[in-house]
Protein backbone atom coordinates (compact mmCIF):
# COMPACT_ATOMS: atom_id res chain seq x y z
CA UNK A 1 0.00 0.00 0.00
CA UNK A 2 1.25 3.33 -1.08
CA UNK A 3 2.59 5.72 1.73
CA UNK A 4 3.11 9.48 1.40
CA UNK A 5 4.81 11.39 4.30
CA UNK A 6 6.00 15.17 4.29
CA UNK A 7 9.16 16.21 6.12
CA UNK A 8 10.57 19.46 6.19
CA UNK A 9 11.49 22.38 8.67
CA UNK A 10 8.19 23.59 10.69
CA UNK A 11 9.25 26.90 11.08
CA UNK A 12 10.87 29.41 8.24
CA UNK A 13 12.08 33.11 7.83
CA UNK A 14 10.61 35.85 6.00
CA UNK A 15 12.35 36.27 2.70
CA UNK A 16 13.91 32.61 2.83
CA UNK A 17 13.23 29.60 0.96
CA UNK A 18 10.79 27.05 2.19
CA UNK A 19 11.58 23.25 1.13
CA UNK A 20 9.40 20.31 1.99
CA UNK A 21 10.49 16.98 1.19
CA UNK A 22 7.49 14.15 0.22
CA UNK A 23 8.56 10.43 1.13
CA UNK A 24 6.73 7.67 -0.79
CA UNK A 25 6.81 3.99 0.42
CA UNK A 26 5.06 1.01 -0.74
CA UNK A 27 4.91 1.98 -4.42
CA UNK A 28 7.65 3.73 -6.99
CA UNK A 29 7.34 7.41 -7.77
CA UNK A 30 8.84 6.81 -11.11
CA UNK A 31 5.51 4.37 -11.57
CA UNK A 32 3.99 5.32 -15.41
CA UNK A 33 0.89 7.55 -15.54
CA UNK A 34 1.28 8.74 -11.96
CA UNK A 35 1.50 12.86 -11.12
CA UNK A 36 2.55 13.99 -7.64
CA UNK A 37 1.32 17.01 -6.25
CA UNK A 38 1.52 20.09 -3.37
CA UNK A 39 -1.41 21.56 -2.00
CA UNK A 40 -1.93 23.70 0.96
CA UNK A 41 -4.24 24.93 3.65
CA UNK A 42 -4.37 28.11 5.49
CA UNK A 43 -5.82 27.73 9.36
CA UNK A 44 -9.15 27.39 9.33
CA UNK A 45 -9.54 28.02 5.19
CA UNK A 46 -9.81 25.61 1.96
CA UNK A 47 -7.54 23.91 -0.07
CA UNK A 48 -5.10 25.48 -2.40
CA UNK A 49 -2.80 23.43 -5.40
CA UNK A 50 0.23 23.99 -5.77
CA UNK A 51 1.69 22.42 -8.27
CA UNK A 52 2.65 18.62 -9.57
CA UNK A 53 5.20 17.11 -11.28
CA UNK A 54 4.77 13.76 -13.77
CA UNK A 55 6.33 10.46 -13.49
CA UNK A 56 9.05 11.61 -15.80
CA UNK A 57 9.42 15.29 -14.62
CA UNK A 58 6.77 17.33 -16.40
CA UNK A 59 5.92 19.74 -14.01
CA UNK A 60 2.87 22.30 -14.08
CA UNK A 61 2.48 24.68 -11.55
CA UNK A 62 -0.70 27.54 -9.95
CA UNK A 63 -0.19 30.65 -11.67
CA UNK A 64 -0.45 32.66 -8.63
CA UNK A 65 2.53 30.87 -6.85
CA UNK A 66 4.75 30.01 -10.01
CA UNK A 67 7.11 32.25 -10.10
CA UNK A 68 8.18 31.07 -6.72
CA UNK A 69 7.56 27.47 -6.90
CA UNK A 70 9.78 24.26 -7.61
CA UNK A 71 8.42 20.99 -8.08
CA UNK A 72 11.31 18.34 -7.72
CA UNK A 73 11.62 14.41 -8.03
CA UNK A 74 14.10 12.29 -6.57
CA UNK A 75 13.75 8.75 -8.34
CA UNK A 76 17.27 8.09 -6.40
CA UNK A 77 15.28 8.07 -2.79
CA UNK A 78 11.77 7.56 -3.74
CA UNK A 79 11.18 11.49 -3.16
CA UNK A 80 9.38 14.63 -4.52
CA UNK A 81 10.28 17.70 -3.24
CA UNK A 82 8.58 21.20 -2.59
CA UNK A 83 10.71 24.61 -2.94
CA UNK A 84 8.97 27.89 -2.59
CA UNK A 85 10.85 31.01 -2.17
CA UNK A 86 10.39 34.47 -0.47
CA UNK A 87 8.11 33.32 1.53
CA UNK A 88 5.65 35.43 3.74
CA UNK A 89 3.11 35.42 6.28
CA UNK A 90 0.48 34.57 3.33
CA UNK A 91 2.66 31.23 3.33
CA UNK A 92 1.95 30.06 6.77
CA UNK A 93 -0.38 26.80 6.15
CA UNK A 94 -0.54 22.91 6.64
CA UNK A 95 1.39 21.46 3.38
CA UNK A 96 0.39 18.26 1.83
CA UNK A 97 1.41 15.99 -0.88
CA UNK A 98 -0.19 13.49 -2.55
CA UNK A 99 -0.52 11.15 -5.53
CA UNK A 100 -2.29 11.98 -8.69
CA UNK A 101 -4.17 9.07 -10.49
CA UNK A 102 -4.44 9.45 -14.23
CA UNK A 103 -7.80 9.80 -16.46
CA UNK A 104 -7.36 9.48 -20.42
CA UNK A 105 -3.66 9.55 -19.54
CA UNK A 106 -4.01 12.63 -17.75
CA UNK A 107 -3.50 14.02 -14.10
CA UNK A 108 -6.70 13.76 -12.71
CA UNK A 109 -7.84 13.13 -8.70
CA UNK A 110 -6.01 13.34 -5.52
CA UNK A 111 -6.11 9.46 -4.38
CA UNK A 112 -3.29 8.91 -1.63
CA UNK A 113 -2.50 12.37 0.84
CA UNK A 114 0.27 12.58 3.62
CA UNK A 115 -0.64 13.85 7.33
CA UNK A 116 0.32 16.83 6.27
CA UNK A 117 2.86 19.19 7.65
CA UNK A 118 2.78 22.59 9.27
CA UNK A 119 4.46 25.23 8.32
CA UNK A 120 5.35 28.56 10.30
CA UNK A 121 6.43 32.14 9.12
CA UNK A 122 8.37 34.26 11.87
CA UNK A 123 11.99 35.52 12.10
CA UNK B 1 -9.34 30.34 -12.76
CA UNK B 2 -12.47 28.23 -12.43
CA UNK B 3 -14.26 29.21 -9.29
CA UNK B 4 -15.77 26.22 -7.74
CA UNK B 5 -19.11 27.17 -5.40
CA UNK B 6 -20.75 24.68 -3.10
CA UNK B 7 -23.71 25.04 -1.32
CA UNK B 8 -25.04 25.37 1.94
CA UNK B 9 -21.65 26.29 3.55
CA UNK B 10 -22.57 24.22 6.30
CA UNK B 11 -25.37 22.09 7.27
CA UNK B 12 -27.01 20.05 10.37
CA UNK B 13 -27.44 16.58 9.87
CA UNK B 14 -29.15 13.73 12.16
CA UNK B 15 -27.58 10.10 11.77
CA UNK B 16 -29.93 8.47 9.27
CA UNK B 17 -30.48 11.57 7.02
CA UNK B 18 -30.21 11.67 3.38
CA UNK B 19 -27.80 14.93 2.81
CA UNK B 20 -27.09 16.45 -0.58
CA UNK B 21 -24.07 18.86 -1.58
CA UNK B 22 -24.14 21.01 -4.28
CA UNK B 23 -21.18 22.17 -6.36
CA UNK B 24 -20.90 24.32 -9.25
CA UNK B 25 -18.48 25.87 -11.59
CA UNK B 26 -18.01 28.80 -13.32
CA UNK B 27 -17.61 27.15 -16.66
CA UNK B 28 -18.13 23.90 -18.27
CA UNK B 29 -15.95 20.98 -17.03
CA UNK B 30 -17.52 18.30 -18.80
CA UNK B 31 -17.20 15.45 -15.32
CA UNK B 32 -13.65 16.37 -14.19
CA UNK B 33 -15.03 16.75 -10.81
CA UNK B 34 -14.07 15.31 -7.55
CA UNK B 35 -15.05 15.12 -4.23
CA UNK B 36 -13.27 15.03 -0.81
CA UNK B 37 -14.26 13.97 2.78
CA UNK B 38 -11.91 15.67 5.68
CA UNK B 39 -11.81 15.60 9.12
CA UNK B 40 -10.30 17.69 11.60
CA UNK B 41 -6.61 17.37 11.59
CA UNK B 42 -6.66 14.97 8.91
CA UNK B 43 -5.73 15.24 5.57
CA UNK B 44 -8.25 15.23 3.12
CA UNK B 45 -9.85 11.64 1.40
CA UNK B 46 -11.22 10.75 -2.07
CA UNK B 47 -14.45 10.09 -2.06
CA UNK B 48 -15.70 10.46 -5.60
CA UNK B 49 -13.82 11.06 -9.07
CA UNK B 50 -15.09 11.39 -12.50
CA UNK B 51 -18.04 13.17 -10.50
CA UNK B 52 -19.98 9.52 -10.03
CA UNK B 53 -17.46 6.75 -9.38
CA UNK B 54 -16.94 5.71 -6.51
CA UNK B 55 -13.22 5.31 -5.07
CA UNK B 56 -12.12 2.09 -3.79
CA UNK B 57 -12.96 1.15 -0.25
CA UNK B 58 -15.51 4.04 0.17
CA UNK B 59 -19.26 3.19 1.28
CA UNK B 60 -21.82 2.86 -1.25
CA UNK B 61 -23.74 5.19 0.91
CA UNK B 62 -21.55 8.17 -0.83
CA UNK B 63 -22.59 9.00 -4.45
CA UNK B 64 -22.19 11.81 -6.56
CA UNK B 65 -23.50 13.18 -9.69
CA UNK B 66 -23.82 16.00 -12.24
CA UNK B 67 -21.79 17.18 -15.04
CA UNK B 68 -21.43 20.36 -16.96
CA UNK B 69 -21.16 23.22 -14.66
CA UNK B 70 -23.86 21.32 -11.37
CA UNK B 71 -22.74 18.75 -9.83
CA UNK B 72 -24.09 17.18 -6.26
CA UNK B 73 -22.63 14.78 -3.71
CA UNK B 74 -25.31 12.91 -1.90
CA UNK B 75 -24.58 10.62 1.76
CA UNK B 76 -27.93 8.34 1.72
CA UNK B 77 -27.89 7.79 5.60
CA UNK B 78 -25.62 9.72 7.30
CA UNK B 79 -23.16 7.53 9.79
CA UNK B 80 -21.78 9.11 12.83
CA UNK B 81 -18.37 8.92 10.97
CA UNK B 82 -19.52 11.04 7.89
CA UNK B 83 -19.71 14.29 10.25
CA UNK B 84 -17.02 16.22 8.66
CA UNK B 85 -15.94 18.63 5.61
CA UNK B 86 -16.94 18.33 1.96
CA UNK B 87 -14.60 19.76 -0.60
CA UNK B 88 -15.49 19.27 -4.47
CA UNK B 89 -12.60 19.98 -6.87
CA UNK B 90 -12.13 20.47 -10.51
CA UNK B 91 -9.26 18.41 -12.64
CA UNK B 92 -9.93 20.21 -15.76
CA UNK B 93 -7.80 22.64 -16.46
CA UNK B 94 -5.23 24.36 -14.39
CA UNK B 95 -4.93 25.38 -12.00
CA UNK B 96 -7.22 22.61 -9.77
CA UNK B 97 -9.06 24.48 -8.02
CA UNK B 98 -11.30 23.59 -4.97
CA UNK B 99 -14.81 24.75 -3.63
CA UNK B 100 -14.55 26.72 0.12
CA UNK B 101 -16.37 23.48 1.57
CA UNK B 102 -19.37 22.30 3.18
CA UNK B 103 -19.21 21.27 7.03
CA UNK B 104 -21.88 18.54 7.92
CA UNK B 105 -22.22 19.30 11.72
CA UNK B 106 -24.60 16.64 14.12
CA UNK B 107 -28.12 18.03 14.64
Amino acid sequence: QVHLQESGPGVVKPSQTLSLTCTVSGGSISSDGYYWTWIRQHSGKGLEWIGYISYSGFTRYNPSLKSRVTISLDTSKNQFSLNLSSVTDADAAVYYCARVIPRDSFPDAFDIWGQGTRVTVSS
Amino acid sequence: DIQMTQSPSSLSASVGDRVTITCRASQNIVTYLNWYQQKPGMAPKLLIHAASSLQSGVPSRFSGSGSGTQFTLTVSGLQPEDFATYYCQQSYIIPRTFGQGTKVEIK
